[in-house]
C-alpha cells in the first residue's frame, strides 16, 4: 500500500528565516506531487506541482519553492519567511496509471511565522 | 478559471440525513470528488464522479449533474464524528486539484 510521509509536524520559525519541509512518498512509482496550503479559515490554495523529478509548476508567484530531487520526494523551500506564510502545509500524491487521478494528502506541516 | 460554491456551515442531527450541496463553474470538465477533512488534520478522499448519476459507498453518496454544474454529497445515519469540514474539488484536463473552501459540518445529539 503507499503511504505519505511530511516533516516536521509542526514549526515555529522567526520572520526572514529559511524554511525546508519533505514529503516522501513510499508504495509508488513516477507519482504526481503536489504542495497545497491552507490558512486558517480558508481553502486549500495550490502551490505547486510535479509531474516528474525536476519537473515544478509554479501556480503562485510568491517567496517559495519546490523541488524534486528524486522520483518520490518533493521539498518546499524558502530563503525568507514571511508573517503571511503561517498555515498548514499538505503534500498530495496521485498516481499516473488511475483515470481518476484522486489525489492523497500526507499528515501535514503545521507552520507558524512569528 | 474556476468558480467552486459550498454553503459555509451546516448543522444536522445525530441520525438524521443531511445533503451538502456544491456548484461549479469550468471547462473542461474532468471530474468531482469530495474529501472529508477534521480539524487539524489532512482531507481524506471520500468519493469521485465523472459521469452523471449517483455513486455510493456505504453511508456517504455523491451526485453530479455535468450539465447543471452540481454535486452533492449525502450522508445518512449521521454519527458525531461526521463533524468536519467538506471540501468539493473539481479538475479539469490534467491539471490538479481546484477546492472549494469547505462546508463546516456539526452533528447535534
Amino acid at each position: 500500500s503507499q503511504t505519505i510521509h511530511q516533516w516536521p509536524a509542526t514549526l515555529v520559525q522567526p520572520v526572514g528565516s529559511p524554511l525546508s519541509l519533505e514529503c516522501t512518498v513510499e508504495g509508488t512509482s513516477n507519482p504526481n506531487l503536489y504542495w497545497y496550503r491552507q490558512a486558517a479559515g480558508r481553502g486549500l490554495q495550490l502551490l505547486f506541482y510535479s509531474v516528474g523529478i525536476g519537473q515544478i509548476s509554479s501556480e503562485v508567484p510568491q517567496n517559495l519553492s519546490a523541488s524534486r530531487p528524486q522520483d518520490r520526494q518533493f521539498i518546499l523551500s524558502s530563503k525568507k519567511l514571511l508573517l503571511s506564510d503561517s498555515g498548514f502545509y499538505l503534500c498530495a500524491w496521485s498516481a499516473r496509471d488511475r483515470g481518476s487521478y484522486e489525489q492523497y494528502f500526507g499528515p501535514g506541516t503545521r507552520l507558524t511565522v512569528t | 478559471g474556476q468558480n467552486i460554491d459550498q454553503p459555509t456551515e451546516m448543522t444536522a442531527t445525530e441520525g438524521a440525513i443531511v445533503q451538502i450541496n456544491c456548484t461549479y463553474q469550468t471547462s473542461g470538465f474532468n471530474g468531482l470528488f469530495w474529501y472529508q477533512q477534521h480539524a487539524g488534520e489532512a482531507p481524506t478522499f471520500l468519493s469521485y464522479n465523472v459521469l452523471d448519476g449517483l455513486e455510493e459507498k456505504g453511508r456517504f453518496s455523491s451526485f453530479l449533474s455535468r450539465s447543471k454544474g452540481y454535486s452533492y454529497l449525502l450522508l445518512k445515519e449521521l454519527q458525531m464524528k461526521d463533524s468536519a469540514s467538506y471540501l468539493c474539488a473539481v479538475r479539469t484536463g490534467n491539471t490538479p486539484l481546484v477546492f472549494g473552501k469547505g462546508t463546516r459540518l456539526s452533528v447535534i445529539a
